[in-house]
């Protein structure tokens, strides 16, 4: 059974779409992330949860709106999007805030905006 | 501004070879040095990692060596295998909740 899963795995969309993607972690874990990975494979943070809360904003264009309904699932909506938009999406999770804990990542949505 | 410098971009070896990834930092709050490998198309995964009152920590044929002075650290490869062939991310983190990782090292084992 997978620990963390993301849907989908590719997302191929044109400028300007709105567009979701959804995480959800089976680990119990209070912490959530999102990372995104960009072409030269550059891993940055963008957001973090603990237990429904945000405790993490990067910098990260108002675009982007990270919702989490419950401590298990974190989603990225992502509003008017453009060519830099073109990354892989990572989310992780982690037993608890505090970042001396391993983060198990899941498996990558790949978005390109065309 | 990449709090976390990693060298080479690129490294490869043969099979039965030493990797050796290197990476330095500046921000001395930094205490929680891991390490995480990514093959194609799946996610990060912790390698191994180490925190700065040890100056080196193995597992298996992977060593992490740490120079608190001079503000570097690195992994050691040992016997490369071709299984090895991945990307290697260095990270550091303080007492908040942010992992800054290194630009990545992308290492071919040649059979």
């Amino acid at each position: 059974d997978t620990a963390v899963s993301q849907t989908p795995k590719y997302l191929v969309t044109q400028m300007g779409n709105d567009k979701s993607i959804k995480c959800e972690q089976n680990l119990g874990h209070d912490t959530m992330y999102w990372y995104k990975q960009d072409s030269k494979k550059f891993l940055k943070i963008m957001f973090s949860y603990n237990n429904k809360e945000l405790i993490i904003n990067e910098t990260v264009p108002n675009r982007f709106s990270p919702k989490s309904p419950d401590k298990a699932h974190l989603n990225l909506h992502i509003n008017s999007l453009e060519l830099g938009d073109s990354a892989v999406y990572f989310c992780a999770s982690q037993s608890q805030a505090g970042a001396q804990e391993t983060q198990y990542f899941g498996p990558g949505t790949r978005l390109l905006v065309l | 501004q990449q709090q976390v410098k990693q060298s080479p971009q690129s490294l490869i070896v043969q099979k039965g070879g030493i990797s050796i990834i290197n990476c330095a930092y500046e921000n001395t709050a930094f205490d929680y040095f891991p390490w995480y490998q990514q093959f194609p198309g799946k996610g990060p995964a912790l390698l191994i990692a180490i925190r700065p009152d040890v100056s080196e920590k193995k597992e298996g044929r992977f060593t992490i060596s740490f120079n608190k002075s001079a503000k570097q650290f690195s992994l050691h490869i040992m016997d490369s295998q071709p299984g090895d062939s991945a990307t290697y991310f260095c990270a550091a983190s303080m007492s908040d909740y942010k992992l800054s990782f290194g630009a990545g090292t992308t290492v071919t084992v040649r059979a």
